[in-house]
């Protein structure tokens, strides 16, 4: 089956550093990614991860292991802006199909 | 910014009244997506298109149907609205960057069946 897991939800202190993580069980693998959503708006775009390794853009860096079916997306000198509900998706396979997880509500808190 | 929009924003309908919500795009994309969103269950995949008349099922297609006559155009129908299918609907395109392709999503259609 195909399985993505990451925890329901998550408080963090302004300024501080926190870490999302989401574990992947699929039958392929052709990426993971990452979008943020505000309360009711769409989801948008942050980042994605092909090869093991960390990648960077500004505050945000997001990891993957294909190895252990694991990735981390790392937020940086919070801001009360960064409250929001982080969801992380994988790329089953080649027909650009995503399967997303249930998304982890970061509350940032002053 | 996608140019993706979606038509209407929001719905109230009655049960067994047929809806049809509108995606639309500005940007020549080949890959279109319809997904529904409800809490506990993440963004859930509904039908997805990946050229003019070319269509497949995604993990929840029952009582859904989709067509795509023109590029720019991806439609989602509801022939027969039923309370389980209140949600918010969001639509979306993928396009290429170095060989991966990332997915953007529409503004969303709130839609509630009584």
């Amino acid at each position: 089956g195909q399985n993505i897991d990451q925890p329901t939800e998550m408080t963090a202190t302004e300024g501080a550093i926190v870490q999302i993580n989401c574990t992947y069980q699929t039958s392929g693998f052709n990426g993971l990614f990452w979008y943020q959503q505000h309360a009711g708006e769409a989801p948008t775009f942050l980042s994605y991860n092909v090869l093991d390794g960390l990648e960077e853009k500004g505050r945000f860096s997001s990891f993957l292991s294909r190895s252990k079916g694991y990735s981390y997306l790392l937020l940086k000198e919070l801001q009360m802006k960064d409250s929001a509900s982080y969801l992380c998706a994988v790329n089953g396979g080649a027909t650009n199909k995503l399967i997303f997880g249930t998304g982890t509500l970061l509350a940032v808190q002053p | 910014d996608a140019g993706i929009t979606q038509s209407p924003r929001h719905k109230v309908t009655e049960t067994g009244t047929p809806v049809t919500l509108r995606c639309h795009q500005t940007e020549n994309h080949r890959y279109m997506y319809w997904y529904r969103q409800d809490p506990g269950h993440g963004l859930r995949l509904i039908h997805y298109s990946y050229g003019v008349k070319d269509t497949d099922k995604g993990e929840v297609s029952d009582g859904y149907s989709v067509s795509r006559s023109k590029t720019e155009d991806f439609l989602l129908t509801l022939e027969s609205a039923t309370s389980s299918q209140t949600s918010v609907y969001f639509c979306a395109i993928s396009e290429s960057s170095r060989g991966v392709y990332e997915q953007y999503f529409g503004p969303g259609t709130r839609l509630t069946v009584t």
